[in-house]
């Protein structure tokens, strides 16, 4: 069966600071992944989209940027973090095709910003 | 304009008793997918149901059914027998044809009172 990670699940950091998420997908092969963002008490905002190896599609202009150097690997970075980057991150996969591939999400990371 | 639309911010149930979680949507392609989501106070997101555009039946998965009215662009969650582990935000999400990711809506805290 498929499963997905993310870590790390708790983080605070510094304004200035550099961020580094990473996710694994377990499982599958040539997955869809994805990078969203919930800010407190909202919904679902996609950042980042990856159809495979090196290929990388944002969503929103901002401050934070997204690599996937091996298959089933999504990296989410930031060179200096910004208060508004706080909020619940989470990495997501589906199969390539259709839509009713589900989207499965893993643990989330919680990003506080101090 | 909204995509998805979720009107009920908080909704109360009483232990056992049926609720409906509303969603409506927009979209002029023909061709699309339905989900909705359950996040526990852990954070992970939860697949709970699909409904595609095409299907002539609504979904049904164990105590979760998906109200399924087209012409209407309703696509309304109903939880049978409700539980106090249904306690969660749920959230409703639509998938395009031509897009890869998902689209949220704002998310309905349920909260199933004993």
């Amino acid at each position: 069966s498929q499963t997905i990670h993310q870590w790390p699940a708790t983080l605070v950091q510094p304004v200035g600071s550099p961020l580094s998420l990473e996710c694994t997908v377990e499982g599958t092969s040539n997955p869809n992944l994805y990078w969203y963002r919930q800010a407190a008490g909202r919904g679902l905002q996609l950042l980042f989209y990856s159809v495979g190896i090196g290929q990388i599609s944002s969503e929103v202009p901002q401050n934070l940027s997204a690599s996937r150097p091996q298959d089933r690997q999504f990296i989410l970075s930031s060179k200096k973090l910004l208060l508004s980057d706080s909020g619940f991150y989470l990495c997501a996969w589906s199969a390539v095709r259709g839509t009713g591939n589900t989207i499965y999400f893993g643990e989330g990371s919680w990003l506080t910003v101090v | 304009a909204q995509k998805i639309t979720q009107t009920q911010p908080g909704m109360f149930v009483q232990e056992k008793e049926a609720v409906t979680l509303d969603c409506t949507y927009d979209t002029s392609d023909p061709s699309y997918g339905l989900f909705w989501y359950k996040q526990p106070s852990s954070g992970e997101m939860i697949f709970l149901i699909y409904q595609g555009s095409y299907d002539q039946q609504n979904a049904t998965e164990g105590r979760y059914s998906l109200n399924f009215q087209k012409a209407r662009k309703s696509a309304n969650l109903v939880i049978s027998a409700s539980q106090l582990g249904d306690s969660a935000m749920y959230f409703c999400a639509m998938r395009e044809a031509g897009r890869r990711a998902l689209t949220f809506g704002s998310g309905t805290r349920l909260q199933v009172q004993p």
